[in-house]
């Protein structure tokens, strides 16, 4: 019964290959995010979602590419991977965005550990 | 953007002490949240406080948004609070991200 869900947790690969990250949740929120946390444990949004529709997209390299197909889902493909790349990549999901109350609190996956070599 | 400070950035706790950490920001907010990431990496919401005081077991948080300050105290800490304690804001006006700070490391020895 996991709240947010990330697949896979680790991932190892070469540079330049093509990756997927899934993530789902089961909680029946509207809003879902993709955080990366670089090796100083520092926390940036990369996109958010809002019911499948794209709201907050930050200045993430065009190889990143978020996919919704539904609310419960959302996914990052990332092109020709980096070095740079190498970080651990939350999911998480709110009941809202952007209104009062706690509807926005946040409740994140497990993460998904990414090693480019 | 919306700047987000939290002190100290490294504690170092007795079990049993008590501990405050603080999350400065630069611009008014309507959502404030703090977060605990455990040594296995699990990120956890603790507290929803755009404002005023909310307490939970050992641990409370009090928001003055007036001052644009928020405080995280934990009593009697025990060696499971261990990890990064991390607020995250999202500024009032507008459509704005959330922004999350640069994480307080505690570590509470036996």
């Amino acid at each position: 019964d996991t709240a947010v869900s990330q697949t896979p947790k680790y991932l190892v690969t070469q540079m330049g290959n093509d990756k997927s990250i899934k993530c789902e949740q089961n909680l029946g929120h509207d809003t879902m995010y993709w955080y990366k946390q670089d090796s100083k444990k520092f926390l940036k949004i990369m996109f958010s979602y809002n019911n499948k529709e794209l709201i907050i997209n930050e200045t993430v390299p065009n190889r990143f590419s978020p996919k919704s197909p539904d609310k419960a889902h959302l996914n990052l493909h990332i092109n020709s991977l980096e070095l740079g790349d190498s970080a651990v990549y939350f999911c998480a999901s709110s009941q809202r965005l952007m209104t009062s109350g706690d509807q926005e609190t946040q409740y994140f996956g497990p993460g998904t550990r990414l090693l480019v070599l | 953007g919306i700047q987000v400070e939290q002190s100290p950035p490294d504690l170092i706790l007795q079990e049993g002490a008590n501990s405050t950490l603080r999350c400065n920001f630069s611009d008014s907010v309507n959502n404030l949240q703090w977060f605990h990431q455990n040594p296995w990496g699990q990120l956890i919401n603790l507290f929803y406080i755009p404002s005023g005081t909310k307490q939970n077991g050992r641990l409370s948080a009090t928001t003055v948004a007036t001052e644009r300050y928020s405080l995280l105290y934990i009593s009697s800490s025990q060696t499971t609070d261990s990890g990064v304690y991390f607020c995250a804001v999202r500024g009032s006006g507008g459509y704005q991200k959330v922004t999350f700070g640069t994480g307080t490391k505690l570590q509470v020895i036996p």
